[in-house]
């Protein structure tokens, strides 16, 4: 069955220190994966994805991510939070077979001073 | 210029009503999203169009309806809400088919129902 697990409901991490929000998925075929956030009252924003290529992926506010394909991971990184770091992060990975997007359950991240 | 709105934002309203969420985007893009957020911040897609064909039709009461007059537009019309509705609806749009591009959202619609 194709799914999506970010195994931790909250992270918390002091400012300055590196940041690892994880995500591991199951699906058919190549997957596609994404990091969205959603900041307080706010809609998702994309943040990076991974389709081919380099396995570390680059993306919006110095985030990045390691696509690991024999541990079918795709974990989020900075590494030097910052207290506007603190939001819900979303993994998503595109299924195979029907294309259709699966979405993790959400991680907060919280960055405390 | 927001890339993807809704309105309206916060909705209030007693069950058994009939309600709209109105949603457009502006980026040219030929595939939009409803997707709803409960208390838990569970994601939840419920339907897709492309070019205005509907796409995806998640497990959804047939009490949700929605609409596309054209590509840039999708509508979500609600028969007879439930306390059950209440949560956040977000519309979303990306370009391309298959799916799974880079999705746009919108800012929410708050919707309460008593």
């Amino acid at each position: 069955a194709q799914s999506v697990a970010q195994p931790e409901d909250q992270v918390n991490v002091a400012e300055g220190n590196p940041l690892t929000v994880k995500c591991t998925y199951s699906v058919s075929g190549n997957p596609y994966l994404f990091w969205y956030v959603q900041y307080p009252n706010r809609g998702l924003q994309f943040l990076l994805k991974y389709i081919t290529g380099d396995n570390l992926v680059k993306g919006s506010y110095g985030f990045e991510a390691e696509f690991n394909k024999s541990q079918t991971s795709f974990h989020l990184k900075k590494p030097s939070a910052l207290v506007s770091d603190s939001a819900l992060y979303f993994c998503a990975v595109r299924d195979g077979s029907n294309y259709q997007l699966i979405w993790g359950a959400g991680t907060k991240l919280i960055i405390k001073p | 210029d927001t890339a993807v709105s809704q309105t309206p934002k916060y909705l209030v309203t007693q069950m058994g009503n009939d309600k709209s969420i109105k949603c457009e985007q502006n980026l040219g893009h030929d595939t939009m999203y409803w997707y709803k957020q409960d208390s838990k911040k569970f994601l939840k897609i419920m339907f897709s169009y492309n070019n205005k064909e509907l796409i995806i039709n998640e497990t959804v009461p047939n009490r949700f309806s929605p609409k596309s007059p054209d590509k840039a537009h999708l509508n979500l019309h609600i028969n007879s809400l439930e306390l059950g509705d209440s949560a956040v609806y977000f519309c979303a749009s990306s370009q391309g088919y298959p799916l799974g591009e880079t999705q746009y959202f919108g800012p929410g619609t708050r919707l309460l129902v008593l």
